[in-house]
């Protein structure tokens, strides 16, 4: 129904590495946002999506929204060590004003 | 500038406590508040939303209980505590219309 699913659940890179994580929804989503949660840390908004096969940078992260609007990507270039933590993709409800926030993947990058 | 306030950070209670955790927004009105509960390396999970003073939402029925007597103050609270009440509680606001959620830093609960 409301869920959205996020892949993979781990990661573990080398630093230097890329790294995706996709979010993925059984419906239609009006938008998709991202967030950074550091360990011990709060989640922080990253960016929000909402044009089918939009695609947004920040830096070294590319954030994709599918064509269908059924799927989003965090894509990170050249991971550092300060990249680790926890992402999650997040989509308002399809009713009422709050979000669904997807099981996040959690990322580590070793020196 | 908006900013939100949640304390305390940390918080160590018996079972069968009570519990009352408040969070406050500055710099913006009307806006949705949110609690959520993080167990140890798990997702978010939405325990109470709120769209206005007095207009609470539950979305798991369980031993808490959340109120808004103010615009921009949203309190959770439990009569007596469980060992499964432990958790990271983060209260998070958004503009009317929910678009993108703010957290607050959070509160460490251990219940003993």
């Amino acid at each position: 129904g409301q869920q959205v699913m996020q892949i993979p659940q781990y990661q573990h890179v080398q630093e230097g590495e890329d790294f995706t994580t996709y979010c993925n929804s059984s419906t239609t989503l009006s938008n998709i946002q991202w967030y950074k949660q550091r360990p011990g840390g709060h989640p922080v908004f990253l960016i929000q999506l909402v044009k089918s096969g939009e695609v947004k940078k920040q830096k070294r992260l590319t954030f994709q929204f599918g064509e269908a609007k059924k799927n989003s990507s965090l894509h990170i270039t050249a991971t550092q060590t300060t990249d680790v933590g926890t992402y999650f993709c997040a989509k308002r409800r399809d009713y009422g004003q709050n979000f669904v926030f997807g099981p996040g993947t959690r990322l580590s990058v070793l020196p | 500038s908006q900013t939100i306030h949640q304390w305390p950070a940390t918080l160590v209670q018996p079972v069968g406590s009570p519990l009352s955790l408040e969070c406050t927004v500055e710099g913006t009105s009307n806006p949705n508040l949110y609690w959520y509960r993080q167990a140890a390396g798990r997702g978010l999970q939405l325990l109470f939303y709120s769209v206005g003073i007095g207009q609470i939402s539950s979305e798991v029925p369980q031993n808490l209980s959340a109120s808004r007597p103010q615009d921009r103050q949203f309190i959770l609270s439990s009569k007596k505590l469980l060992l499964s009440d432990s958790g990271f509680y983060l209260c998070a606001w958004s503009p009317a219309g929910a678009t993108e959620a703010f957290f607050g830093q959070g509160t460490r609960l251990t219940v003993v």
